[in-house]
C-alpha cells in the first residue's frame, strides 16, 4: 500500500500564475481533505471532498478550488498565486463510514510563489 | 468553534528525560484530540487519539496523552525522551465522526533533544 501520494514534491510559480496539485488517497479511502501549512504554523484546513463534491470549506478565498474523481483522487487548484500562497499544501485521506477513522497525510507539496 | 494552545514553541530536554508537551483545546461540541508528529520534510503522522472511553490514550514509540476535560487540556507525555524523538509536534482537535470532520491544529512545538 503506497499510502497517501501527491504530486508534484515541490513548485515554484510566479505572482498571477495558476498551479494545480494532486492528491492519490490511501487504498480503499474515499474522502480527501486539504490543508496548507505555512512556515512555522500548523495546518490549516482549506476544504474536504467526499462523492465528487465538497463536503466542508475552511475560511479560504475563491481562488482555491478543488476537485475530486471517481477513483477518489483529487486535485487543489489556486489561481491568482499570492506570495503568501506559499506553503507545504498537504492532502488527507479518510474513509467516510464509521466513526471512528484516521486521516492519513501524504508528504506535502512544497508550494514557492516568487 | 475549536481551537487549539499549544505552550511553548520551542521545547529542549535531555536524552533520557521525561518528555512534556502542552496541548489546551476550546470546543462546543465534545472533542476528538489527535496528536500527530512531523519530521523534517515529512507529513504529519498520527502518534495517538482520544476519542471516548479510556482518558489516558497510549500512542506510538511509548507517547502518550491524558485527556481532561476539566481542564480542557490533551498533554503529551514520554517518560524517556531518545534522540529519534526530535521533530515537530502538533495537537489538533475535531467534532464527533473523525473521518468526516476537519482538525483545527495548533501551531505547533518543535522539540529537540540534547544528548
Amino acid at each position: 500500500d503506497a499510502g497517501v501520494t501527491q504530486s508534484p514534491t515541490h513548485l515554484i510559480k510566479t505572482r498571477g500564475q495558476q498551479v494545480t496539485l494532486r492528491c492519490s488517497p490511501k487504498s480503499g479511502h474515499d474522502t480527501v481533505s486539504w490543508y496548507q501549512q505555512a512556515l512555522g504554523q500548523g495546518p490549516q484546513f482549506i476544504f474536504q471532498y467526499y462523492e465528487e463534491e465538497e463536503r466542508q470549506r475552511g475560511n479560504f478565498p475563491d481562488r482555491f478550488s478543488g476537485h475530486q474523481f471517481p477513483n477518489y483522487s483529487s486535485e487543489l487548484n489556486v489561481n491568482a498565486l499570492l506570495l503568501g500562497d506559499s506553503a507545504l499544501y498537504l492532502c488527507a485521506s479518510s474513509l467516510s463510514a464509521g466513526w471512528n477513522t484516521e486521516a492519513f497525510f501524504g508528504q506535502g507539496t512544497r508550494l514557492t510563489v516568487v | 468553534a475549536q481551537s487549539v494552545t499549544q505552550l511553548g514553541s520551542h521545547v529542549s530536554v535531555s536524552e533520557g528525560a521525561l518528555v512534556l508537551l502542552r496541548c489546551n483545546y476550546s470546543s462546543s461540541v465534545p472533542p476528538y484530540l489527535f496528536w500527530y508528529v512531523q519530521y523534517p520534510n515529512q507529513g504529519l503522522q498520527l502518534l495517538l487519539k482520544y476519542t471516548t472511553g479510556a482518558t489516558l490514550v497510549k500512542g506510538i514509540n511509548g507517547f502518550e496523552a491524558e485527556f481532561k476535560k476539566s481542564e480542557t487540556s490533551f498533554h503529551l507525555t514520554k517518560p524517556s525522551a531518545h534522540m529519534s524523538d526530535a521533530a515537530e509536534y502538533f495537537c489538533a482537535v475535531s467534532g464527533a465522526n473523525f473521518g468526516n470532520e476537519k482538525l483545527t491544529f495548533g501551531t505547533g512545538t518543535r522539540l529537540t533533544i540534547i544528548p
